[in-house]
Formats: structure tokens, sequence, C-alpha cells
């Protein structure tokens, strides 16, 4: 039962493009999204994060947008940099009930960003 | 301030036999996670410690388990280990287990069961 959900397992994308990584969720009950960013052989890191209050938040080149009635999110970055090739995860908590204190994560999407 | 550190970094073992995990948090944080991270599964979570307490529980069999001493260090313990149990285990600190933005992952264990 896969609550969060990445359905793009890989993206290529040109240096100085835009990337928009993508995340359903099925699980009514979460109300703080997460964008995680992991590099081979490290553990994932922080990126950015959004309130179920709100539809947008912005960090820089990275924006994260959330579309509650559809139970969407994604993350823009923009302009991508070489730097930026990761593999990215989506995650999602709740305050209640099984989605208090963990998150659940999506399976990742591997963005490429070329130069 | 030194970043969650996780020991061993690489274990190999084989069926049957058990082993034990171990993650040291940041300084001051007093919430510990475990993950689970195989490529077809991706990050799973295990279960959440806070203050010696297990808050909240993943969905793994009864094989799988954890503790947090009072220093907030925590290990997590994996019995009568099976091939499917080969994966990348992090761990991850907070101050408090729901402020994400300020949760760290360490670098993971490596297991492999032979």
């Amino acid at each position: 039962d896969q609550q969060v959900k990445q359905n793009s397992p890989s993206l290529s994308v040109q240096e100085g493009r835009i990337s928009i990584l993508n995340c359903d969720y099925t699980n009514s009950m979460f109300d703080y999204f997460l964008w995680y960013k992991k590099y081979p052989a490290e553990g994932p890191t922080f990126l950015i994060s959004i309130s179920s209050i709100k539809d947008k938040n912005e960090d820089g080149r990275f924006t994260v947008f959330l579309n509650k009635s559809a139970k969407h999110l994604s993350l823009h970055i923009v302009p991508s940099q070489p730097g930026d090739s990761a593999v990215y995860f989506c995650a999602a908590s709740g305050r209640s009930g099984g989605s208090n204190y963990k998150l659940t994560f999506g399976k990742g999407t591997l963005l490429t960003v070329n130069p | 301030k030194a970043g969650v550190t996780q020991t061993p970094r690489y274990l190999i073992k084989t069926r049957g036999q058990q082993v034990t995990l171990s993650c040291s948090p940041i300084s001051g944080h007093r919430s510990v996670s475990w993950y689970q991270q195989t490529p077809g599964q991706g990050l799973q979570f295990l279960f959440e410690y806070f203050s010696e307490t297990q808050r909240n529980k993943g969905n793994f069999p009864g094989r799988f388990s954890g503790r947090q001493f009072s220093n907030s260090r925590s290990e997590m313990n994996v019995s009568t280990l099976e091939l499917g149990d080969s994966a990348l285990y992090l761990c991850a600190s907070s101050p408090s287990g729901r402020d994400y933005n300020e949760q760290f992952f360490g670098p993971g264990t490596r297991l492999t069961v032979l």
C-alpha cells in the first residue's frame, strides 16, 4: 500500500532549464510534506517542506507546490544545475494516529542535470 | 556540531544470524528514527524513539526491534536474518520528532545478508 507515490523513477533535464518532480499521496491524514535530496553513500538531506495550510513554498531555486484537492505536490528547481543531480524523495507526515512521528516516503526520482 | 553517526558502516552476515546497529544522534536531539532503504521499496519507516520510549512503529515483523538509551543513542536489532533484510539502514535525529526541517540523517549502515 504505497501512500506516497513518485511515478517517475528518473528525469533528465538540461542545465539552466526547469526540473519538475512530482509526487502523489493517498492518505488524507497527511498534513506536512517534505522533499529530500540524496547523493550516493550519504543519508538524505532535507530540502524544502510545505504545510497543508499553504499551497506554495519557495526557497531560492526550489519551490514546492501543493494541490490538496488532487493530493498532489511538485518540486520545481529553476534553474537546474549539474550539482542538483541526485535522487529526490517526497515524504509526508501527519499529526495523528499511524502518521504521527513518522515520515512516509516515496520511492524516489533520480534527477540528472546535463551540462 | 557533529552530525549523526552510525556504526558500523558496512556489515556482512549470513542467514539466521542476528545483528545490532548503532546510531548516535546530534547532541541535544532526543528523537531518533530508523528507516530501511531498498531499491524496490524505497525508504520505509521502522520505528521512532523519544526519551527512551517508542512512539511509533512501522509495518515490520517482530524480528526488528530497537531501543534508546538515556543519552539518546539508539540501537536496532534484527534477529534471524533473512536474505531480504539486505538493505541500507538509516537513522535520523531531530530535537523533538516532528521538526522535520531540523531532522538530520546519518550516512547509514549497509547490511548484506548472504
